[in-house]
């Protein structure tokens, strides 16, 4: 299969303070990897993307890493604020056409 | 804005029902996918399409097939539904960029068969 492991599957931080959610992949041939919120009730929406080019990227509060060498890639959320708390899930493609998720993290923020 | 329109938002089917769930975007995108969502399983790609009539397996294509008769059209048919088949359904879109597009979805359609 196309697996993509995502940790840990819920997460709860205290407000103002970061979260990492990390996801790991088998197949070298990846080149985009994409992180995408869902908020209760609502449709997955893009946050952040990365391609295989680049190591880092930062948007914000929120950023980025790949390291393609250990086939793994993380999402840090800095200064997290209660409407930071969704379901983000990381992805992968391999080309332009295909696109698998990972199974979910479940951000709560503590006010 | 993108717009991707599936054409239920809740569904209920019986056993061995034909099912099908239509997904319209409307912004000339080439790629096309149907995921279903569990609780603790994310999203799981089930088919995926790249062009009119061409279209490929994902993860979890087992009693499902797709259609993709026009560019911005893509239905996924469950040819006879089962019980473990109730689920979320996500449809979604994205440009052919050559490396990876951001994929806009769908509202889902709850899709519950008894």
């Amino acid at each position: 299969g196309e697996n993509v492991e995502q940790h840990p599957s819920t997460l709860s931080v205290q407000e103002g303070d970061s979260a990492v959610i990390k996801c790991t992949y088998s197949d070298s041939a990846s080149n985009y990897f994409p992180w995408y919120k869902q908020e209760l009730g609502k449709r997955p929406q893009l946050i952040i993307d990365i391609r295989s080019n680049v190591g880092e990227k930062k948007d914000q509060r929120i950023a980025v890493t790949l390291n393609k060498t250990a086939k793994h890639f993380s999402l840090h959320i800095t200064e997290t604020q209660p409407e930071d708390s969704a379901v983000y899930f990381c992805a992968k493609a391999t080309g332009a056409n295909n696109l698998f998720f990972g199974t979910g993290t479940r951000l709560t923020v503590i006010p | 804005d993108v717009k991707v329109t599936q054409s239920s938002r809740y569904l209920v089917k019986r056993t061995g029902e034909k099912v099908f769930l239509e997904c319209v975007q409307d912004m000339d995108h080439e790629n096309m996918f149907w995921y279903r969502q569990d609780p603790g399983l994310g999203l799981r790609l089930i088919y995926f399409s790249y062009d009119v009539k061409m279209k490929e397996k994902g993860d979890i294509p087992e009693g499902y097939s797709v259609s993709r008769e026009k560019k911005e059209r893509f239905s996924l048919i469950l040819e006879s539904a089962s019980t473990n088949q109730t689920s979320m359904y996500l449809c979604a879109s994205s440009w052919d960029s050559g490396t990876g597009a951001e994929a806009f979805f769908g509202q889902g359609t709850r899709l519950t068969v008894v």
